[in-house]
């Protein structure tokens, strides 16, 4: 199976500024067709995840042009440009390559 | 709009049977894959299981494998899971997305398995 980890665990942010979250895997995935389907996902407390970026830096429709997503190889990052209030939560990887698909353990963003 | 609706959530005794159903619609649903995934309590997301759209093939974890069935109906645009012999462990929130790349969850359906 293709383990994704992330890091940090926790992540503290102040409103405004910059975060980052990486998400390495313990292979890389690339797909037949050349894709890499890597995407990330983000969920308030009490609600459904959402999906915000696929393909490592596709972003979803409405989601902020704040959230890009970067990365090869085993690497892959998740950055927020200026945090704002709505942007708490837990935020997670994911590899739709190889069967099993696998989630990363999940980073939490809270305000400082 | 796509939407997806899962029920038949419950509380059911280790051992025990539940059969979940996810309506959708907005959406050609016979052409696309579906998923299911869930989340136990505290604990982060698990992808379960995927039915894909076309050649019938169907993939599972293997915490569910040989315990859990995934099925489709395109006539009545509907996902179902299955589950048999059920443990504590499979306690969770158990959502279906749109597609193996998950672009759309639903609310979730809560399982309890519980004496």
């Amino acid at each position: 199976d293709v383990v994704m980890t992330q890091s940090p665990l926790s992540l503290p942010v102040t409103l405004g500024q910059p975060a980052s979250i990486s998400c390495r895997s313990s292979q890389s995935f690339v797909y037949s067709d050349g894709n890499i389907y890597l995407n990330w996902f983000h969920q308030r407390p009490g609600q459904s995840p959402r999906r915000l970026i696929y393909k490592v830096s596709n972003r979803d429709s409405g989601v902020p042009d704040r959230f890009s997503g970067s990365g090869s190889g085993t690497n892959f990052t998740l950055k927020i440009s200026r945090v704002e209030a709505e942007d708490v939560g837990i935020y997670y990887c994911m590899q739709a390559t190889h069967w099993p698909l696998t989630f990363g353990g999940g980073t939490k963003v809270e305000i400082k | 709009e796509v939407q997806l609706l899962e029920s038949g959530g419950g509380l059911v005794q280790p051992g025990g049977s539940l059969r979940l159903s996810c309506a959708a619609s907005g959406f050609p649903f016979n052409i696309f894959d579906m998923s299911w995934a869930r989340q136990a309590p505290g604990k982060g997301l698990e992808w379960v299981s995927c039915f894909k759209g076309s050649g019938h093939y169907t993939y599972y974890a293997d915490s569910v494998k040989g315990r859990f069935t995934i099925s489709r109906d395109n006539t009545k645009n509907t996902l179902y899971l299955q589950m048999n012999s059920l443990t504590a462990e499979d306690t969770a929130v158990y959502y279906c997305a749109k597609g193996s790349a998950m672009d759309v969850w639903g609310q979730g359906t809560t399982v309890t398995v519980s004496s």
